[in-house]
């Protein structure tokens, strides 16, 4: 596609339930991160894909939360048991690849809202 | 751990001034980006600064990069109004060339008519 786009704009839910957020990355980027963006924190990563296989998931903040990339291009991003801490823009962005010299391209966010 | 500072955190500014946003950071790195972010909307790219002394120009701004003194600098010259948003700087970070990005806490850019 033009750009990295992702699902939903927004998402309220209620405490406890489990949500997913989509990412569709541009086509033929190998490189697909996750950010989260909140007012207390502000921008923080979460887990980097290269292909389909993630080398570095430091960032996720608990084991709630996990990711998974299929066919070296969508991503998903699934939090269970949703808190209401977990409120916050989820920022998905692409590279063509880690080392290009090139920047990420961010999606527009899908904005959380714990209830 | 890589830290990334920005300062100031926020500005406001007459229209036609000029003024210059600091990001520092802590440890190594060559690679760093700015980004430009309006309220409820995604980040924007503006600069890709790759090497020690790079410098790059867009319009209005100018970024420079002193990997040495660890230290970008965004400079804007004689503001509008269109330049209001949110600016943040970003340090690639993390073992192994992932492209993970470190992010400042974002300069809030206010120009005045």
């Amino acid at each position: 596609g033009a750009g990295v786009s992702q699902s939903p704009s927004n998402k309220v839910t209620e405490k406890g339930k489990d949500v997913e957020l989509r990412c569709d990355p541009i086509s033929g980027h190998t490189a697909l991160y996750w950010y989260r963006q909140s007012l207390g924190q502000g921008l923080e990563f979460l887990i980097y894909f290269q292909g389909n296989s993630a080398p570095d998931k430091s960032g996720l903040p608990s084991d709630r939360f996990s990711a998974e990339r299929t066919g070296g291009s969508v991503s998903t991003l699934t939090i269970q048991r949703t808190q209401q801490e977990d409120s916050a823009v989820y920022l998905c962005a692409s590279s063509l690849a880690p080392g290009m010299n090139t920047e990420a391209f961010f999606g527009q966010g899908t904005r959380l809202t714990v209830v | 751990e890589l830290k990334v500072e920005q300062n100031p955190l926020f500005l406001s500014m007459q229209e036609g001034k000029n003024y210059t946003i600091y990001c520092n950071y802590s440890t190594t790195s060559d690679r760093l980006y700015w980004y430009r972010q309006d309220p409820g909307k995604s980040l924007e790219s503006l600069f890709v600064l790759l090497s020690n002394g790079a410098v790059k120009q867009e319009g209005r701004l100018m970024a420079s990069l002193d990997t040495k003194a660890r230290l970008s600098t965004l400079h804007i010259t004689a503001a509008v109004h269109d330049l209001s948003a949110t600016y943040f700087c970003a340090v690639e970070g993390g073992s192994g060339n992932t492209g993970k990005l470190i992010f400042g806490q974002g300069t809030t850019l206010q120009v005045k008519p």
